[in-house]
């Protein structure tokens, strides 16, 4: 069973560019949601993807974007990076359901300068 | 904003000893969840509790639910140096499909 894995798993950029984060979900599972996690505190929810559609989001704005795939692979895009941006992003993949379990890959460490 | 939050913010034991950790939320719930960090790591499920349920046990792992106090805990027995992570309780307020809201979790430390 492959588990959930991102890349890149360092990044630095500077206040204004743009960044493409990447995720490739656990075999058998449809759902792929994206968590920002500030340093020290816990994640906060950005959105959700469910059959390439977003389906939930959080309290971010829209130059966070995202995009999932046929095989439910996913990208998480940020426009005009603000040094607040500057955090680990978190891809977890589920099985669609309110009882199915996050599984987590290990993060990308976003640095804006 | 955060949902949940968990009490201690950080907790230091010795080896052996048993460690809990607490998690209060706001609004209703279908299940809440525990999940463990270790340190610039992803976040690993530990167990979930549904609603209608008031203990559950895995392992080491001890998991109480009050809905209607609007807690939980999470008690670690006979700790291992290796279980020294992040803890964090997580809720679903909307109960839209896991889409998750994490509390700021507690720091252990197991010394040996």
């Amino acid at each position: 069973e492959t588990g959930v894995t991102q890349s890149p798993t360092h990044l630095i950029k500077t206040r204004g560019q743009q960044v493409t984060l990447r995720c490739s979900s656990q075999s058998g599972h449809n759902t792929v949601s994206w968590y920002q996690q500030a340093l020290g505190q816990g994640p906060q929810f950005i959105f959700q993807y469910y059959r390439e559609e977003e389906n939930g989001r959080g309290n971010f704005p829209p130059r966070f974007s995202g995009l999932q795939f046929p095989n439910y692979s996913s990208e998480l895009n940020v426009n005009a990076l603000e040094l607040d941006d500057s955090a680990l992003y978190l891809c977890a993949s589920s099985v669609q359901g309110g009882n199915s379990p996050l599984h987590f890959g290990n993060g990308t460490r976003l640095t804006v300068t | 904003s955060q949902q949940g939050e968990e009490d201690p913010q950080a907790l230091s034991i010795q080896e052996g000893e048993n460690a809990t950790m607490n998690c209060s939320y706001k609004t209703s719930i279908n299940n809440l969840q525990w999940y463990r960090q270790n340190s610039g790591r992803g976040l690993v499920h530990l167990i979930l509790i549904r609603s209608n349920e008031r203990e559950k046990h895995s392992g080491r792992l001890r998991v109480t639910l009050d809905t209607s106090k609007k807690s939980s805990s999470l008690l670690i027995t006979a700790s291992r140096a290796a279980d020294t992570a992040s803890y964090f309780c997580a809720t679903d307020p909307y109960n839209a499909g896991n889409m998750l809201t994490f509390g700021g979790g507690t720091r252990l430390m197991v010394k040996p």
